[in-house]
C-alpha cells in the first residue's frame, strides 16, 4: 500500500523569505500523480500545485514549486517570497494513474506553516 | 473553474436527528465524489467513494447505515447522517473528479455539531 510521510509538523517562515515543506512517499508503481494542497483556517482545501510522475520537469506555479525526485520518492514544495496569506496546514498526497474509477488520495498529516510579519 | 458547493456549512442540532450534507459540482461533471471527515489539527479521513449511479464503496470502519451516501446525477451528492449523535460531530468535507487525470476540488466543508 502507498503511504505519504511529511516529517515537519510544524514550520515557520518570514514574510517574503523562502521556505520548503518535506513531503516523501512510498509506492511501487512507476504512474502517479502528486499533489500540494493548502488548507487555510478557513478550512477550505486548495489546491497548491500537482506533478505527473512520468514528468521530468518540477511543477510551477507562480510563487510555488515542487522539487521531484522520483528515485528518492520525495516532492518537496518551495514557497517563495512567502506572504501572510501563506499560513494554513500544507497537506501533500498521492494518487495511483491505475486506479480506474477508484482515484482516491492518500495523504500525508501535515504541516502547519506560520508566517511571522 | 472547478468549483464545488458544499452546504450548509454549518449545522447544529439535537441527538437523534438526520442531517444530509450536498455537495454539488457547479460547472463540471463530477463522475467521482469523495467525501471525507475531519478532526481538529488532523489530516482528512476518507469515508466513502461514490460513483454517479452506482452505490457507494465505503472505508473500513465506516457504517454504512450511519452514513448514507448518493450520488444520483453528475453534479450532485448527498451525505446523511443518520440518527447522529454527539461523536459524529467533526468536519465534513466532499471532493469531487471528473474523468481522467484530474484532481479533486473540494467544497468548503460543514461543520457539524450535535448537541
Amino acid at each position: 500500500a502507498q503511504t505519504v510521510t511529511q516529517s515537519q509538523p510544524e514550520m515557520s517562515v518570514q514574510e517574503a523569505e523562502t521556505v520548503t515543506l518535506s513531503c516523501t512517499y512510498d509506492t511501487s508503481e512507476s504512474d502517479y500523480y502528486l499533489f500540494w494542497y493548502k488548507q487555510p483556517p478557513s478550512r477550505q482545501m486548495i489546491l497548491v500545485i500537482r506533478q505527473e510522475a512520468y514528468k521530468q520537469q518540477n511543477a510551477t506555479e507562480n510563487r510555488f514549486s515542487v522539487n521531484f525526485q522520483k528515485a528518492a520518492k520525495s516532492f518537496s514544495l518551495k514557497i517563495s517570497d512567502s506572504q501572510l496569506g501563506d499560513a494554513a496546514m500544507y497537506f501533500c498526497a498521492y494518487r495511483s494513474a491505475y486506479a480506474g474509477n477508484n482515484r482516491k488520495l492518500i495523504w500525508g498529516l501535515g504541516t502547519s506553516l506560520a508566517v511571522n510579519p | 473553474g472547478a468549483v464545488v458547493s458544499q452546504h450548509p456549512s454549518r449545522v447544529i442540532c439535537k441527538s437523534g436527528t438526520s442531517v444530509k450534507i450536498e455537495c454539488r459540482s457547479l460547472d463540471f461533471q463530477a463522475t467521482t465524489m469523495f467525501w471525507y471527515r475531519q478532526f481538529p489539527k488532523q489530516s482528512l479521513m476518507l469515508m466513502a467513494t461514490s460513483n454517479e449511479g452506482s452505490k457507494a464503496t465505503y472505508e473500513q470502519g465506516v457504517e454504512k447505515d450511519k452514513f448514507l451516501i448518493n450520488h444520483a446525477s453528475l453534479t450532485l451528492s448527498t451525505l446523511t447522517v443518520t440518527s447522529a449523535h454527539p461523536e459524529d460531530s467533526s468536519f465534513y468535507i466532499c471532493s469531487a473528479s471528473s474523468l481522467g487525470d484530474q484532481p479533486q476540488h473540494f467544497g468548503d466543508g460543514t461543520r457539524l455539531s450535535i448537541l
